[in-house]
Parts: C-alpha cells; sequence; structure tokens
C-alpha cells in the first residue's frame, strides 16, 4: 500500500535560513510526488511534482525537491527562507494514474525574523 | 480563470444536525475530488468523480455522508446527521480528466458542537 511520512511536525527556522522538509513514501513502482504548500485558512497549492527523468525538480516560490529512489525520499529545500514561506506543507504520493493521492501528516514550518 | 470555490467557508452546526458544502469546479475540470483534512493531518479522500459519475467512493462513511454531481460540473456534500468527529475542514478539488495536476479549493471549515 502507499503509504507517505513526514517525520518532522514542526520546523523552526531563521529568516534566511536554508530549509529541508523531509519526505519518505512507501511504493511499489516509480511513484508520482508531489509537494504541496497550504497556508492558515487556506486550500493546497501545488510548489512542485515529479513524474520522470531529472531527480532535481525546480518548483514555485524558489522550491526544489530531490526524488532518491534509493532512499524512498523526496526532500523538499529552499536555500533562503524568507517570512512568508510559514505555512504547513505536505509530501504526497500517487498512483500511475494519480486519480488518488495519498498525503503526509505535514510539516508546519515557523520563520522566525 | 477563477479557481475551485467552495461554500460556505466556515460552519458551525449542532450535533445531530444536517450540513451541506458546495463546490464548483474549474471550467472544463471533468475530475472532481472531496477530501477531508482532520486537524494535524493531511487530506484524506472521501470520494472521486468522473463527470456525473462516482468512481471512487470507498472511503465516504456512507451511513452517514453522501454526494451528488449533477450534470457534472458542481458538487455537493452532505452529512446527515452530523457528530462532533465531523468537525474539519472539507476540501474540494478538481483538475482535467489524464491530466496530474489537481487544483484545490480553500475548503470549508465544519464545527460540530
Amino acid at each position: 500500500a502507499q503509504s507517505v511520512t513526514q517525520p518532522d511536525i514542526h520546523i523552526t527556522v531563521s529568516e534566511g535560513a536554508s530549509l529541508e522538509l523531509r519526505c519518505n513514501y512507501s511504493y511499489g513502482a516509480t511513484p508520482y510526488l508531489f509537494w504541496y504548500v497550504q497556508s492558515p485558512g487556506q486550500g493546497l497549492q501545488l510548489l512542485l511534482k515529479y513524474f520522470s527523468g531529472d531527480t532535481l525538480v525546480q518548483g514555485i516560490k524558489g522550491f526544489e525537491a530531490e526524488f532518491k529512489r534509493s532512499q524512498s525520499s523526496f526532500n523538499l529545500r529552499k536555500p533562503s527562507v524568507h517570512w512568508s514561506d510559514a505555512a504547513e506543507y505536505f509530501c504526497a504520493v500517487g498512483a500511475g494514474n494519480t486519480d488518488k493521492l495519498i498525503f503526509g501528516t505535514g510539516t508546519r514550518l515557523q520563520v522566525f525574523p | 480563470e477563477a479557481g475551485v470555490v467552495q461554500s460556505p467557508r466556515y460552519k458551525i452546526i449542532e450535533k445531530k444536525q444536517p450540513v451541506a458544502f458546495w463546490c464548483n469546479p474549474i471550467s472544463g475540470h471533468n475530475t472532481l475530488y472531496w477530501y477531508l483534512q482532520n486537524l494535524g493531518q493531511g487530506p484524506e479522500l472521501l470520494i472521486r468523480y468522473e463527470n456525473e459519475e462516482a468512481v471512487d467512493d470507498s472511503q465516504l462513511p456512507k451511513d452517514r455522508f453522501s454526494a451528488e454531481r449533477l450534470k457534472g460540473v458542481d458538487s455537493t456534500l452532505k452529512i446527515q446527521p452530523a457528530e462532533l468527529g465531523d468537525s474539519a475542514v472539507y476540501l474540494c478539488a478538481s483538475k482535467p480528466q489524464g491530466e496530474v495536476e489537481a487544483f484545490f479549493g480553500q475548503g470549508t471549515r465544519l464545527t460540530v458542537v
């Protein structure tokens, strides 16, 4: 069965510091992987996605993620965090047809000035 | 282009009362989803529609939940009767059939007292 683990429930960083949010997945075949961001009271916004090809994918707002098959991971990174990045971040895995997404429990990011 | 529109944004009801949520997907999007997001958790799929057909409702608690998508456009999710444990955010999402990225609405936050 597909599953997603986000080990960090809450992360706090200083503005300008680098960021890495961890995501591990369980899926038998090559997965479709996604990172979404959710600001308070808002819906989910897609940051980036991986289907195949280059294992380093670029997304919006300066985010990137790297797919590592050997580690079953898809960690999200940003070199310099802005205060506006404070939000909840969700990693998700989809089946081949992506008609159903399995989400992790999320990581809440807090940014201090 | 308008995004996925959900209403109401917030709803407070007493337990055992009925409640309904409405979703208008992005124009032309055949696939429509209803997700349930409990506090501190990632979204979980309740039901997926392809046009007017519910193709995956395995996670929908059918004793009290129902959904419809007449004419294959907007959709309504109903709970009757509501229980305290139904307090959560109900997210609607849509995408073109065969495409990968789903677009989420802002959600309806339900509080059952």
